[in-house]
């Protein structure tokens, strides 16, 4: 089955520094990957679609010189926080599509900025 | 209006209980339907895709009107492990999933 390998699980981080988020696509080639940003108790929103070898492509109001989106290989994706501040604590998780299983999750990313 | 909307609950049942949920769409041009089950503080997981037909998937059954942009999940005899957030979720081929805000049932003994 599709696996996709997300990485920390957990960060803390001070405000200000910047916090790169992996996924990986263990087991196939992922062209497409989306980027999911969920607060407490509201919807897993999309922020943006990563296509391997292309820029991104943001959902309205996400601010892309801030979530720098890279996928630079088939089998990568990071989504870096630049400049984090507190407002920018969240869940946040990937979501890969492989032809024949569908969507599948990174375990997601839990971020607190201090 | 967004474009997936659920009730948010949080729905308390006991066991044994039959619990629905329902979730209305906005966009027309959605072609797939699905019922995500996601715990606290994890990744969603599939439960069921939502076809026209409506599907049975032992306790759990799922219906899609699509002239209504309406769907369902029924939940029989709920067990404590049923206990979770229940996410109504559409998309287009190819594209991202639009997740609902999430529906929350406890399931207590």
């Amino acid at each position: 089955g599709a696996v996709v390998s997300q990485h920390p699980s957990r960060v803390i981080c001070k405000s200000g520094t910047s916090v790169k988020i992996e996924c990986r696509s263990l087991d196939f080639q992922a062209t497409t990957m989306f980027w999911y940003r969920q607060f407490p108790k509201q919807s897993l929103m999309l922020m943006a679609t990563s296509n391997e070898g292309s820029k991104a492509t943001y959902e309205q109001g996400v601010e892309k010189d801030k979530f720098l989106i890279n996928h630079a290989s088939l089998t990568l994706s990071t989504l870096t926080v630049t400049s984090a501040h507190p407002e920018d604590s969240s869940f946040y998780i990937c979501s890969a599509i492989q032809s024949g299983y569908g969507y599948t999750f990174g375990s997601g990313t839990r971020l607190t900025v201090v | 209006r967004k474009e997936v909307e659920q009730d948010p609950g949080p729905f308390n049942v006991p066991e044994g209980a039959t619990v629905a949920f329902n979730c209305t769409y906005s966009n027309s041009a959605s072609q797939s339907f699905f019922w995500y089950r996601q715990d606290c503080r994890k990744e969603p997981k599939l439960l069921m895709s939502v076809y026209s037909s409506g599907n049975e998937d032992g306790r759990f059954t799922a219906q899609l009107n699509r002239a209504s942009q309406y769907i369902s999940l029924l939940i029989r005899d709920s067990k404590l492990s049923d206990s979770a957030t229940y996410l109504c979720v559409v998309n287009q081929a190819g594209t991202a999933l639009i997740f609902g805000k999430g529906t929350t049932l406890s399931v207590s003994s």
